[in-house]
């Protein structure tokens, strides 16, 4: 059984850009989480979507954007880029959300220059 | 609003001893807690998962409790290994959705 599998693994931008980050989770997962992980912050939520409905959301500006397509797959987008996303962007999958393990895939290493 | 503290934030062990590592939660209304591993650059490795209502989990040489009223939790590992060396993060699942709420995390050393 696939993991969860995450594109790009790695991603330079320039300040002022925007970027799409993608998540395929395990077949059979319908709930997908995203997560951001600095050496300052540690590991935040970001958002939760579930059969294409966000269904939970972190304290993060609106730049950071997310949508699920029908087969679970999840895409999060951050426009006009700053220094400080750079970041390990994670996500997640479990089968229903509630209660279950959660699976996280490899991330994304995202550097803004 | 939910902080999860671990302690210690950093542990080097020689090969063969058994620990415990440590994780504090402010707010005992949680669903479920998940014990995970990190290797340098990766992304995490579910461990255990503990639901609200149980006590403990193992797997292999794993052991986690929770003790939901204190508001804490304990990994317990038996015999290090050198390949045990990683960063150990515990979190908490609240019942609304599957959002966790991170540590900080605990750096384990284990020294051949």
């Amino acid at each position: 059984k696939a993991g969860v599998t995450q594109t790009p693994r790695y991603l330079i931008k320039t300040r002022g850009q925007q970027v799409t980050l993608s998540c395929s989770p395990i077949s059979g997962h319908r709930s997908v989480s995203w997560y951001q992980q600095t050496p300052g912050q540690g590991l935040q939520f970001l958002f939760e979507y579930f059969s294409e409905t966000q269904r939970n959301k972190g304290n993060f500006p609106g730049r950071f954007s997310g949508r699920q397509f029908s087969n679970s797959r999840s895409e999060m987008n951050v426009s006009t880029l700053e220094l400080g996303d750079s970041a390990l962007y994670l996500c997640a999958s479990t089968r229903w959300g509630v209660g279950d393990t959660q699976y996280f895939g490899p991330g994304t290493r995202l550097t803004v220059l | 609003k939910q902080e999860v503290t671990q302690i210690p934030a950093a542990l080097s062990v020689p090969e063969g001893e058994n620990l415990v590592l440590n994780c504090s939660f402010t707010d005992s209304a949680i669903y479920n807690l998940q014990w995970f591993r990190q290797d340098p650059g990766k992304g995490l490795t579910s461990l255990l998962l503990i639901q609200s209502s149980q006590r403990e989990q193992t797997s292999g040489r794993l052991n986690a409790s929770l003790d939901k009223s204190s508001g804490r939790s304990t990994l317990y590992i038996a015999a290090s290994q050198p390949g045990d060396s990683a960063t150990y993060l515990c979190a908490v699942g609240l019942a609304s959705g599957s959002r966790l709420t991170f540590g900080e995390g605990t750096q384990l050393t284990v020294n051949p």
